[in-house]
């Protein structure tokens, strides 16, 4: 059974600077990864989707790194904004016949960006 | 174009009640996802359709729970007689069919429902 765990928890830092979230999963067999964004009270925005031929993706100040034989992801976040403060999500889909589409989640980090 | 909705944003039951919660995808996206999300915690998978069909429904925690999907487009998730563990935020996602050479597509997701039960 595939589990995924993120590190840290929960993470606090000052705005400015550059932190990188972690993404560990127990089975390389997947079709892809993908990292969210949650809001208190909302729903899972998508941020990041790297296929599992791919090393690595990058959106505006987010960098997302995939090492699937290792199988570990960082979600790499530069020059943080109080904006930035959620829980971050990174979940897989596995390379399963018959496994369908559905993903496997993390617990999350939530990140709290200071002034 | 409008993302994925749910309603009722926010449920109280009281415990031994029945509740449904509605689910609309994007249009045009065959697939559909349910998940359950406990406090403190990441989404779990509940069941997926491909268009009407409901092709795994092994995330259900017991046989109180039920989904529907009968034109391929709006879904409702069932819950008979909840109970207080039942409690959680109930996900809804869709994701359209890959395009050719495309090997796996992105799910999107709604706010959720909030259940309580009480």
């Amino acid at each position: 059974k595939q589990e995924v765990t993120q590190i840290p928890a929960a993470l606090s830092v000052p705005e400015g600077e550059n932190l990188v979230l972690n993404c560990s999963f127990t089975d390389s067999a997947i079709y892809n990864l993908q990292w969210f964004r949650q809001d208190p009270g909302k729903g899972l925005t998508s941020l990041l989707l790297i296929q599992s031929s791919q090393r690595e993706q990058t959106s505006g100040r987010l960098n997302a790194s995939l090492d699937k034989s290792s199988g570990r992801s960082t979600l790499y976040i530069a020059a943080s904004q109080p904006g930035d403060s959620a829980t971050y999500l990174c979940a897989v889909r596995p390379r399963l016949t018959g496994g369908g589409n559905k993903l496997t989640f993390g617990t999350g980090t939530q990140l709290k960006v200071e002034l | 174009g409008a993302g994925v909705s749910q309603s009722p944003r926010y449920k109280v039951a009281k415990r031994g009640q029945d509740v449904a919660l509605r689910c609309d995808p994007i249009s045009g996206h065959v697939s559909l996802f349910w998940y359950q999300q406990a406090l403190g915690q990441g989404p779990e998978f509940l069941t997926y359709f491909q268009n009407e069909a409901q092709l795994d429904k092994s995330g259900l925690p017991s046989d109180r729970f039920f989904a529907e999907r009968p034109e391929g487009s709006v879904s409702t998730l069932k819950i008979q007689r909840t109970q207080q563990e039942d409690s959680a935020v109930y996900l809804c996602a869709s994701s359209s069919r890959p395009s050719p050479g495309q090997v796996s597509y992105e799910q999107y997701f709604g706010p959720g429902t909030r259940l309580t039960v009480t």
